[in-house]
């Protein structure tokens, strides 16, 4: 399977606890993003990695979140002290850097904080 | 501020059927536009995108069409089968800017389509 990798699937954590979730892109792109999605609303837009580079960050990203992509392969979400309002599904996608290109969403990471 | 809207949370059809999904966006730096799938417990998955520069783009069952003045595009399936039944999302990015590639995404359109 060559597609966007998301580990793990699920997540259950206690409120205050740190958790980290990765993602594998697809091998050959160079770009890799990452969304938050909540119930009944589509995928919003967290931050964006050109190879190594972290490019743009969303204001949603609070302080307590960080994201990295140490070698411009696979990249890490962590997110510190969650909260319960962190309860999210967290996708990862990732594209080739050219124009119209569409970008490769993975299965994402269920996160629910209790 | 909600700049990309799908005013119909859910929509049921009867298979055979056209299925007419519509998407409204208020940013006029929006230049791409794209239309993604979903399906439970998995991530969303490209369907068909039409540039600006386009107002009709067309993929066997799927169309998508842009009207820019409106500011509105809809994604037409024809026939519309029992397997098209998901959450259907439309998304608009900046082709031109630095930062093309983030896209924004509408809240999402259940369809389901009936045997």
């Amino acid at each position: 399977d060559t597609g966007v990798s998301q580990d793990p699937r699920h997540k259950i954590t206690k409120r205050g606890q740190n958790v980290t979730f990765r993602c594998d892109p697809i091998s050959e792109h160079n770009r890799l993003y990452w969304y938050r999605q909540t119930l009944g609303q589509g995928p919003e837009f967290l931050t964006y990695f050109q190879n190594e580079a972290q490019l743009e960050k969303s204001r949603l990203l609070s302080d307590r979140f960080s994201a990295e992509r140490p070698k411009g392969s696979f990249s890490t979400l962590e997110i510190q002290r969650t909260e319960q309002g962190d309860s999210a599904m967290y996708l990862c996608a990732s594209s080739l850097v050219d124009f119209n290109t569409e970008a490769f969403f993975g299965q994402g990471t269920r996160l629910t904080v209790v | 501020d909600q700049q990309v809207k799908q005013n119909s949370p859910s929509l049921s059809v009867q298979e055979g059927r056209i299925s007419i999904l519509n998407c409204d966006y208020t940013n006029s730096m929006f230049d791409y536009f794209l239309w993604y799938k979903k399906y439970p417990a998995e991530g969303p998955t490209f369907l068909i995108s039409i540039s600006s520069i386009k107002d009709k783009n067309e993929d066997g069952r799927f169309t998508v069409f842009l009207n820019k003045s409106a500011k509105h595009l809809s994604l037409h399936i024809v026939p519309s089968q029992p397997g098209d039944s998901a959450v259907y999302f439309c998304a608009a990015t900046n082709a031109g800017g630095t930062s093309y590639g983030k896209l924004t995404f509408g809240q999402g359109t259940i369809l389901t389509v009936h045997p």
